[in-house]
């Protein structure tokens, strides 16, 4: 089992509401990634980071932000949530070789009403 | 165009079968290839990685064509717990991250 965690896996939550999607993991891998997925529909790249301090936008433009204050954690905020951001959002990590397998947590998937 | 494009399928086969998914990709400079798995509202798990030479993992094998920007995965004697999405998976323009196919869809019956 891969060692990175996302919390909450369900949230429901009213617009306009601020919400912050935590993302762990504890093998000390540099590069995290943060991907949107609909229902039956492909992984879209939002977020990623090759480190501390260091965050890059994705190929799907995202109102949400990243922060990368510390290895293991890069959490995802959205200030103020819409029904359009209803979606499921995996984190994922690798080591920093080109070649790397990516680790994905269990998914949070959000509801906005 | 899309940087991995997959027939989106379903496959649907009965067991024992041997099927074939095909992906191609955009980028010439792309230098890492995978195939993932991914379960009905699970997350995506590593399958195998897709070497030059190509690789082969039980009754899974793997083929890159540099020239063509062709990827396969060929599944032999297809199990029942083979069904799930075959995402192809390929590191992007600037190499640092990983771009997914939309997957294939496979379904293997009794």
């Amino acid at each position: 089992e891969a060692d990175i965690y996302q919390t909450p896996r369900y949230l429901v939550i009213g617009t306009g509401k601020k919400i912050t999607l935590e993302c762990s993991q504890t093998m000390g891998h540099d590069k995290m990634y943060w991907y949107q997925q609909d229902p039956g529909m492909e992984l879209h790249l939002i977020h990623y980071s090759y480190g501390v301090n260091s965050t890059e936008k994705g190929d799907l433009s995202s109102e949400s932000t990243v922060s990368r204050i510390r290895t293991e954690h890069f959490p995802l905020t959205l200030e103020s949530a819409r029904p359009s951001h209803t979606s499921q959002y995996l984190c994922a990590s690798s080591e920093s070789g080109g070649g790397a397998e990516a680790f994905f947590g269990q998914g949070t998937r959000l509801t906005v009403v | 165009r899309k940087e991995v494009e997959q027939d989106p399928g379903p496959f649907n086969v009965p067991e024992g079968a041997t099927v074939a998914f095909n992906c191609t990709y955009s980028n010439s400079a792309s230098q890492s290839f995978f195939w993932y798995r991914q379960d009905c509202r699970k997350e995506p798990k590593l399958l195998m990685s897709v070497y030059s030479s190509g690789n082969e993992d039980g009754r899974f094998t793997a083929q890159l064509n540099r020239a063509s920007q062709y990827i396969s995965l060929l599944i032999r004697d297809s199990k029942l717990s083979d069904s799930a999405t075959y995402l192809c998976v390929v590191n992007d323009q600037a190499g640092t991250a990983l771009i997914f196919g939309k997957g294939t869809t496979l379904s293997v019956s009794s």
